[in-house]
């Protein structure tokens, strides 16, 4: 069964740090989008991505972040200068299109020291 | 603003017996209603959605709920819990009028453990 996955699993970084989390969506979705889970919290939207532009963002979502699909494949997520705050599961997904469910990778679990 | 509340953080229950997660939600428009099952050190993966049409909602592994307009509810259900079964259940609206349905606000979730 085709999945969304997610490199790497766990990520340890300093504050100040630029960070990329890397994405592989399923082949054939067009949809794609970051998420985050702070620990003991609830998992919350960062951007969906479609047709190579940011279709919606939230509030989280700063000048610290932004999104590339650099190639047909993978989909980023980079922090430009990581805080503390920033220590979270970040999930990754994708779907066929707007009018189907997403479906989420394992998740990287990012750490700032 | 669109919201959903899962009002359980925990929900205990005996192998074989029925199953019921509570899930409850504010919405402005017609809801699209999501569950969604974490297993540990796993992706949230989708289990069924509500969208229009009949309330009851069949999806994978058995699970089904019932949308209810009145009561603002989307309860996900299990005639018959498996041990297997005990993970963390997420409830899910879509975002805002018109986004896709990957854009969604997720209630806080609830562990479910079933017990042999």
């Amino acid at each position: 069964e085709p999945e969304v996955t997610q490199t790497p699993s766990h990520q340890v970084t300093q504050m100040g740090q630029e960070v990329i989390l890397r994405c592989v969506p399923i082949s054939n979705h067009l949809y794609f989008y970051w998420y985050r889970q702070i620990l003991g919290q609830k998992v919350e939207f960062l951007v969906s991505f479609y047709n190579n532009e940011i279709s919606e963002k939230s509030e989280i979502f700063d000048d610290q972040f932004s999104v590339e699909r650099p190639d047909g494949s993978n989909f980023t997520l980079k922090i430009r200068s990581t805080k503390l705050e920033d220590s979270a599961m970040y999930f990754c997904a994708s779907s066929v299109g707007g009018l189907t469910e997403a479906f989420f990778g394992q998740g990287t679990r990012l750490t700032v020291v | 603003a669109q919201s959903v509340a899962q009002p359980e953080d925990q929900v205990n229950v005996a192998e074989g017996n029925p199953l019921t997660v509570k899930c409850t939600y504010s919405v402005s428009g017609n809801p699209y209603l999501f569950w969604y099952v974490q297993y540990p050190n796993r992706g949230l993966q989708f289990l069924l959605k509500y969208i229009t049409g009949d309330n009851l909602v069949k999806g994978s592994y058995g699970f089904e709920a019932e949308f209810n307009k009145s009561q603002t509810s989307f309860h996900l259900k299990k005639p018959s819990a498996l041990v297997s079964d005990s993970a963390l259940y997420f409830c899910a609206v879509r975002r805002g009028y018109g986004g896709s349905q990957g854009n969604l606000i997720f209630g806080k979730g609830t562990k479910l453990s079933v017990k042999p």
